[in-house]
C-alpha cells in the first residue's frame, strides 16, 4: 500500500542552523501538508501546498520556515535558523483531490521526523 | 482558531468491553471529521472519517456525527489491548485545507 515517507527520522541541530526536512507524498496525491507536534501537545497545523504554491499557513509559519517541491516527488520544508522552541516531531502528509474538494479529503501522514535542537 | 475539544483521559477499560471517545467542534459549518489513532512516539493513522449526520460503522469501530449538538464520537467494540493508544479527533477548517486537531483521548484497554 503507498504510502508517505520522510527523511531523516530524527535529526539533532545546534540552534541557529538551518535545517531541511525531506518528505514523499504519496505518488498520485496533489496536496501536501506539515504538521508538527510537540512533546506532549496537540498535532499542530503548519501549511498546505498544492500546485506549487503555498494554499494556507498558520501563525507558526513564519518568515523562518519555507516549502518547496523540488522535483516530482519530494516535498521539503525548511527551518531557516532553528529555535529551542523548534524541537517536535515534523509530520508531513499527502491527500488526493478525489472530489475536487480537499476538505472532505483523508489526509495521510508520514511517520515523521524528530527534530531537536540544542 | 477553531477548537476540537477531547477529554485527555485516561479512559481504561478491560478488554471486550466497549470504549467510547468523545469530542467536541466549535466551528458550526465544519463538515469532514476525522478519528485517527496515535501509538506513542509515532504518527496519526487514519480510523474513520464521517461526513453525515449518524453513525458509521467500519469493523469494531463506529464513529457518530451529530452536527446540531457540534459532536461527534467514537465506539471500539470488544476493546483489545492493541487498542491502546491516543485518539484524535480532527476537523477540518473553513478554508478547507488545514486540519485542526483535539489534545486527543488516550485509551487504555487492561487485560
Amino acid at each position: 500500500e503507498p504510502e508517505v515517507t520522510q527523511t531523516p527520522s530524527h535529526q539533532v541541530t545546534q540552534m541557529g542552523q538551518e535545517v531541511i526536512l525531506r518528505c514523499v507524498p504519496i505518488s498520485n496525491h496533489l496536496y501536501f501538508y506539515w504538521y508538527r507536534q510537540i512533546l506532549g501537545q496537540k498535532v499542530e497545523f503548519l501549511v498546505s501546498f498544492y500546485n506549487n504554491e503555498i494554499s494556507e499557513k498558520s501563525e507558526i509559519f513564519d518568515d523562518q520556515f519555507s516549502v518547496e517541491r523540488p522535483d516530482g516527488s519530494n516535498f521539503t520544508l525548511k527551518i531557516r535558523s532553528t529555535k529551542l522552541e523548534d524541537s517536535a516531531m515534523y509530520f508531513c502528509a499527502s491527500s488526493d483531490p478525489g472530489q475536487g474538494q480537499p476538505s472532505t479529503d483523508t489526509q495521510y501522514f508520514g511517520p515523521g521526523t524528530r527534530l531537536t535542537v540544542l | 482558531q477553531k477548537e476540537v475539544e477531547q477529554n485527555s483521559g485516561p479512559l481504561s477499560v478491560p478488554e471486550g468491553a466497549i470504549a467510547s471517545l468523545n469530542c467536541t467542534y466549535s466551528d458550526r459549518v465544519s463538515q469532514s471529521f476525522f478519528w485517527y489513532r496515535q501509538y506513542s512516539g509515532k504518527s496519526p493513522e487514519l480510523i474513520m472519517s464521517i461526513y453525515s449526520n449518524g453513525d458509521k460503522e467500519d469493523g469494531r469501530f463506529t464513529a457518530q456525527l451529530n452536527k446540531a449538538s457540534q459532536y461527534v464520537s467514537l465506539l471500539i467494540r470488544d476493546s483489545q489491548p492493541s487498542d491502546s493508544a491516543t485518539y484524535l479527533c480532527a476537523v477540518y477548517s473553513n478554508s478547507g485545507y488545514a486540519l485542526n486537531f483535539g489534545k486527543g483521548t488516550s485509551l487504555l484497554v487492561t487485560p
